[in-house]
């Protein structure tokens, strides 16, 4: 069984600040993607890592896949109230083959953005 | 925009009522999970199904039962709910192709008295 683990599980700031979020696995992930869970509601696709040493920006995140598609962090930059909410890392199977059944998901990192 | 539906939002139902979740996409995909999750915690695979006629039991064990005769349908039963099965059920869909993201109902708070 694959792990992905998620560094910190809770995470509370003040806004404005600076934070990283991680996620580590001593497997190699296909792609690895980026989840965000507000309350009531199911998780809500941020990203997709695909390719050793990416970065990709979506406004104040940014996304960084490891050079050897093991792990992969989130960096958010003056964070806002409104970030606010539990943040997912799941990896795709490398060697599942075409279509992998299922994404293994980390336990979540919590995050309070205070205003 | 919400491809996958899941009804009942939330649910207040006595201990030993048959349950039934639903879950629906309109999305065509092969792919549909059911997870267990406690608020604000981790996801728990518990099933998921390939496409038409075919369900696999995830990586927790559940009481629950499933069954996938049409593509876009996914219903969770619960025969005799318990005060244990009390939890957030979300339900998800993906296409069968790889590096392609899950897509998620907003779930059911189920909770059993």
């Amino acid at each position: 069984t694959q792990l992905l683990e998620q560094s910190p599980q809770f995470l509370s700031i003040q806004e404005g600040e600076n934070l990283t979020v991680y996620c580590n696995s001593s497997s190699v992930f296909s792609s690895l993607q980026w989840y965000r869970q507000e309350p009531g509601e199911g998780p809500v696709l941020l990203v997709t890592v695909v390719t050793g040493g990416e970065v990709k920006k979506l406004k104040r995140l940014t996304f960084q896949f490891g050079d050897a598609r093991k792990d992969s962090s989130l960096h958010i930059t003056a964070a806002q109230p409104g970030d606010t909410g539990l943040y997912l890392c799941a990896g795709d199977d490398e060697y599942s083959g075409a279509g992998s059944y299922q994404l293994t998901f980390g336990k979540g990192t919590k995050l309070s953005v205070i205003p | 925009e919400a491809d996958i539906y899941q009804t009942p939002r939330y649910l207040v139902i006595g201990t030993g009522k048959k349950i039934t979740l639903e879950c629906s996409q309109t999305m065509g995909h092969d792919k549909m999970y059911w997870y267990q999750q406690d608020p604000g915690m981790e996801l728990h695979l518990i099933h998921y199904s390939y496409g038409v006629n075919s369900t696999e039991k995830g990586d927790l064990s559940s009481e629950s039962t499933v069954s996938r005769i049409r593509t876009e349908h996914f219903p969770l039963t619960l025969e005799s709910a318990r005060p244990s099965h009390t939890s957030q059920y979300l339900c998800a869909s993906s296409p069968d192709i790889p590096n392609q993201p899950q897509h998620f109902g907003d779930g059911t708070r189920l909770s059993i008295l």
